[in-house]
């Protein structure tokens, strides 16, 4: 069973520019979340998705937006990028349960993304 | 709203110390809780959760009990290593929601 996987592992950006994060759910999993954990601090919710629709997100701005493929991999697209974007990048998969929650929630090793 | 918080570390400790790292909750309804581990430079790893009340997650010598009375969901291990040595984080899914909100994390140093 193939766990989570994410890519790049490492970025490095400048400010202004855009950049997108991939990342792979778990084998019989349908639903994705993704995180941004600065530095020191707990990963912070960003948004969730369930039959490639948004399913709940969290206090981010609209320049953070995502997708959700058919294989229900995920990217997230961050636009206009600051420095405060600067953070390791979790995706978590997990199960769908039905009742509109997402069953235990599994991570990948995460991509640091650094804002120059 | 919902949050989570954990006791402040760094917490150090010798190998084979007892071990509790304190985790409280404010939620509504009926939260499942969950403790993460995450190591150097890695991603956050399952450790153990419980869904509801009174129920006693464990998993590689570590325990954690759901006590509603006391919205709390402390972490224990009787005996730790110092492959132990990672941070630690408590997390709440809320009855109505599927996201995942985390506690700031506790760091755990475990010395030969």
């Amino acid at each position: 069973e193939t766990g989570v996987t994410q890519s790049p592992t490492h970025l490095i950006k400048t400010r202004g520019q855009q950049v997108t994060l991939r990342c792979s759910s778990q084998s019989g999993h349908n639903t994705v979340s993704w995180y941004q954990q600065a530095l020191g601090q707990g990963p912070q919710f960003i948004f969730q998705y369930y039959r490639e629709e948004e399913n709940g997100r969290g206090n981010f701005p609209p320049r953070f937006s995502g997708l959700q493929f058919p294989n229900y991999s995920s990217e997230l697209n961050v636009n206009a990028l600051e420095l405060d974007d600067s953070a390791l990048y979790l995706c978590a998969s997990s199960s769908h349960d039905g009742g509109g929650r997402a069953d235990t929630q599994y991570f990948g090793p995460g991509t640091r993304l650094t804002v120059l | 709203g919902n949050s989570v918080t954990q006791m402040e570390g760094p917490v150090t400790l010798s190998e084979e110390a007892f071990l509790t790292i304190n985790c409280t909750y404010t939620a509504t309804g009926y939260p499942s809780l969950f403790w993460y581990v995450q190591y150097p430079g890695e991603g956050l790893q399952l450790l153990l959760k419980a869904t509801k009340a009174d129920d006693k997650g464990s998993n590689k010598g570590f325990e954690a009990t759901y006590r509603k009375e006391t919205t709390s969901f402390h972490l224990e291990k009787g005996s730790v290593q110092v492959s132990d040595s990672a941070v630690y984080f408590c997390a709440l899914r809320s009855s109505n929601t599927g996201k995942l909100i985390f506690g700031q994390g506790t760091t755990l140093q475990v010395k030969p």
